[in-house]
């Protein structure tokens, strides 16, 4: 079945340390795939986006991502962790059988940042 | 520029009510969406419209009418309110081509009882 899968519910982290949130979809053909940013009480902002290309892309905020598709994964990466970086991450891809205009999200991560 | 807005930021309904969420966009977006999000499962597509006057049901439209008569609006109905309509609904918008990245509104919490 094509879904987005984001294995980690809660991830806690302290400031100033690495951070990995994963992401794996499963679909046919490669779809277009986001990483987006909820802070409480808030819409969603895109961080980044990966259509085709380079498979490190950069986002706002110092996040980055890589796409491998071997692993059909998008995992989001950021260097050191700030206190306001605290959030829920949602991936999300853009499948082509959608005209890669529809958004499929995975259920998010809840990212606590301890100082 | 307000980017897309919505109305109410909050609702609470008993069973059986009926009522409309609206959302607007400042941006010449020719795509708007409707999610609902609920918890431990991200966001989920109700209604899309790739342009004005037309409009295609996405992952979960069963309880949903939508209208897209002017560009720059998107509205959801409900036409008949249930307890499992209790979530926070967002609308978002794009510039429609491929790919776009898709802005958000604040949401909507509606509660029903």
């Amino acid at each position: 079945a094509q879904s987005v899968t984001q294995p980690d519910i809660h991830i806690t982290v302290s400031e100033g340390a690495s951070l990995e949130l994963r992401c794996n979809y499963s679909y046919g053909a490669t779809p277009y795939l986001f990483w987006y940013v909820q802070s409480p009480g808030q819409g969603l902002q895109l961080l980044l986006k990966y259509f085709s290309g380079d498979t490190l892309v950069q986002g706002i905020k110092g996040f980055e991502a890589e796409f491998k598709r071997s692993q059909s994964s998008f995992n989001l990466r950021k260097p050191s962790v700030h206190w306001s970086d605290a959030a829920e991450y949602f991936c999300a891809v853009a499948p082509f059988s959608g005209g890669y205009n529809k958004l499929i999200f995975g259920a998010g991560t809840r990212l606590a940042v301890h100082p | 520029n307000a980017g897309v807005t919505q109305t109410p930021k909050f609702q609470v309904l008993k069973t059986g009510q009926s009522m409309t969420l609206q959302c607007a966009q400042d941006m010449n977006h020719n795509s708007m969406y409707w999610y609902r999000q609920d918890p431990g499962m991200g966001l989920r597509l109700i209604y899309y419209s790739a342009s004005e006057g037309t409009t295609d049901k996405g992952e979960v439209p069963d309880g949903y009418n939508v209208s897209r008569l002017k560009k720059q609006n998107f509205l959801l109905g409900l036409e008949s309110a249930a307890p499992s309509q209790t979530s926070v609904y967002f609308c978002a918008s794009a510039r429609g081509e491929s790919g776009n990245e898709q802005f958000f509104g604040p949401g909507t919490r509606l509660t029903v009882l």
